[in-house]
C-alpha cells in the first residue's frame, strides 16, 4: 500500500517570506497526490492534485507543488506567505480507491 | 451547492456511554466516507459506503463503532461503549462515485471521552 511522509510537523516562517511544506511518497507505477488543507475548526479542503500530465500544479491562492519522481517527491510551495494561509496542510496519496493522508504540517505565519 | 453537512460539532462524555454523529453528504454524491482525525495525525478511513453498500470498513473497530446509511443519503457512526482513546475528531466526507479522488469534507465533530 501508498503510504506519504511529512517530515516536519511545523513550519514557522515570516509573513511575506516563503515557505516550502515537504512529503514524500511510497514510489508506484502509478501515483495520484494531493495537497489538502485544513483551516482552524474546520473541514479538509483539497488545495491541489497531481493525477497526470504536467508535473507543476497549482492552486488558485498561490501555492504550487511538483510531482518529482526521481525523488518521490510532491512538495508544496509558495513565495510569499499570507497570515490567511495559518492553516495545517495534509499530503496524501490515492492506494487502492483510497486517500491516505500524511500527519500533517502546521504552517504557523509570523507577523 | 451545500456543502458536508455534520452533527453535533462537539459532544463531550464519559468513558462506556455511547454517542452518534450524523452526516448529509452533498446532493448526489453516491459514495461516503467516516475518517477518525486523532490530535496531531491525518485523517484515517474508518468505513467507505456506495449507496448503501460498505466498500471498506478494514479500519472500523467493529466491536464498538458501527455505521449505517440505510437510505444511500444520510449516515450515522455509532461508538458503543466508547474508550478514552476515541477521544479524535470525525470526518465526513463524500464524492461522486467514481472520483474518489476529490472528496468533499464536512467540518467534523469533536469527541472528548473523559
Amino acid at each position: 500500500a501508498q503510504s506519504v511522509t511529512q517530515l516536519d510537523s511545523q513550519v514557522p516562517v515570516f509573513e511575506e517570506a516563503p515557505v516550502e511544506l515537504r512529503c514524500n511518497y511510497s514510489s508506484s507505477v502509478s501515483v495520484y497526490l494531493f495537497w489538502y488543507v485544513q483551516y482552524p475548526n474546520q473541514g479538509l479542503q483539497l488545495l491541489l492534485k497531481y493525477l497526470s500530465g504536467s508535473t507543476l500544479v497549482e492552486s488558485i491562492n498561490g501555492f504550487e507543488a511538483e510531482f518529482n519522481k526521481s525523488q518521490t517527491s510532491f512538495h508544496l510551495r509558495k513565495p510569499s506567505v499570507h497570515i490567511s494561509d495559518t492553516a495545517e496542510y495534509f499530503c496524501a496519496v490515492r492506494s487502492d480507491d483510497k486517500i491516505i493522508f500524511g500527519k500533517g504540517t502546521r504552517l504557523h505565519i509570523l507577523p | 451547492e451545500a456543502g458536508v453537512a455534520q452533527s453535533p460539532r462537539y459532544k463531550i462524555i464519559e468513558k462506556r456511554q455511547s454517542v452518534a454523529f450524523w452526516c448529509n453528504p452533498i446532493s448526489g454524491h453516491a459514495t461516503l466516507y467516516w475518517y477518525q482525525q486523532i490530535l496531531g495525525q491525518g485523517p484515517k478511513l474508518l468505513i467507505q459506503f456506495q449507496n448503501n453498500g460498505v466498500v471498506d470498513d478494514s479500519q472500523l473497530p467493529k466491536d464498538r463503532f458501527s455505521a449505517e446509511r440505510l437510505k444511500g443519503v444520510d449516515s450515522t457512526l455509532k461508538i458503543q461503549p466508547a474508550k478514552l482513546e476515541d477521544s479524535a475528531v470525525y470526518l465526513c466526507a463524500s464524492s461522486w462515485g467514481d472520483r474518489s479522488y476529490e472528496q468533499y469534507f464536512g467540518p467534523g465533530t469533536r469527541l472528548t471521552v473523559t
